[in-house]
């Protein structure tokens, strides 16, 4: 247990759906981040908050719309998601301070696309 | 933009025994940091080790070790004494200290899947 959580951890959906994924941190932390992860490749950064603002969005589709509320909650929104976009969605949070941070991850959300 | 390399993409070591994960990064800036990441069958990531490029010290926490090599661009994870519970993915990462005003981005290897043998 890291003090991230995730929900749903599993999600099927089809293409014309809309779903969210959800991540709450109880780690008193100011930045939130989300990355996909896929089967054979690494880790891809996808969004970044700080302090509630959207500081770098990596060229993620416009299907993929993030929501950060307040510093302990962090929202990922789906629409017309097409198959290839299925993937574990991990979400995660760090204390930054000066010019170093550590990202400690939550157990993720397996998503499937039909 | 910096990458990071995993060249083994699967280890297997006995239980009790020794073994090292090899990660080579590319990079022009002075100063990171480097981590290490596992992550079980779970899918939670778990961090299992932090370096300072700054120091020198290689960094330690019970059973793992790191061999970090700054000129060589090389930081190794050594785990000691291997348990069944060390079975995971683990992932080289490496974030510039350099980062934007906050928040920051780390740059991820492709992972090496560690088995123990019983």
């Amino acid at each position: 247990e890291t003090g991230v959580t995730q929900t749903p951890r599993h999600l099927v959906m089809g293409m014309t759906n809309k779903k969210s994924l959800k991540c709450e941190q109880h780690l008193g932390h100011n930045a939130m981040y989300w990355y996909k992860q896929s089967a054979k490749k690494p880790l891809e950064l996808m969004f970044v908050y700080s302090l509630e603002e959207r500081v770098e969005n990596n060229s993620v589709p416009s299907r993929f719309s993030p929501e950060c509320p307040n510093s302990s909650h962090l929202f990922l929104h789906l629409h017309t998601l097409q198959p290839e976009d299925s993937a574990l969605y991990l979400c995660a949070s760090s204390l930054y301070r000066g010019s170093t941070d550590t990202q400690y991850f939550g157990p993720g959300t397996r998503l499937t696309v039909l | 933009a910096q990458t990071v390399t995993q060249s083994q993409p699967e280890m297997s070591v006995q239980e009790a025994e020794t073994v090292t994960l090899s990660c080579t990064y590319d990079t022009s800036e002075s100063d990171y940091y480097l981590f290490w990441y596992k992550q079980p069958p779970s899918r939670q990531m778990i961090l299992v080790i932090r370096q300072e490029a700054y120091k020198q010290q290689n960094a330690t926490e019970n059973r793992f070790s790191v061999n970090f090599q700054k000129a060589a661009k090389s930081f190794s994870l050594k785990i000691s004494d291997s348990q069944l519970g060390d079975a995971a993915m683990y992932f080289c990462a490496y974030r510039s200290a350099f980062g934007e005003t906050s928040g920051s981005r780390l740059t991820f290897g492709e992972g090496t899947q560690l088995t123990v043998n019983p």
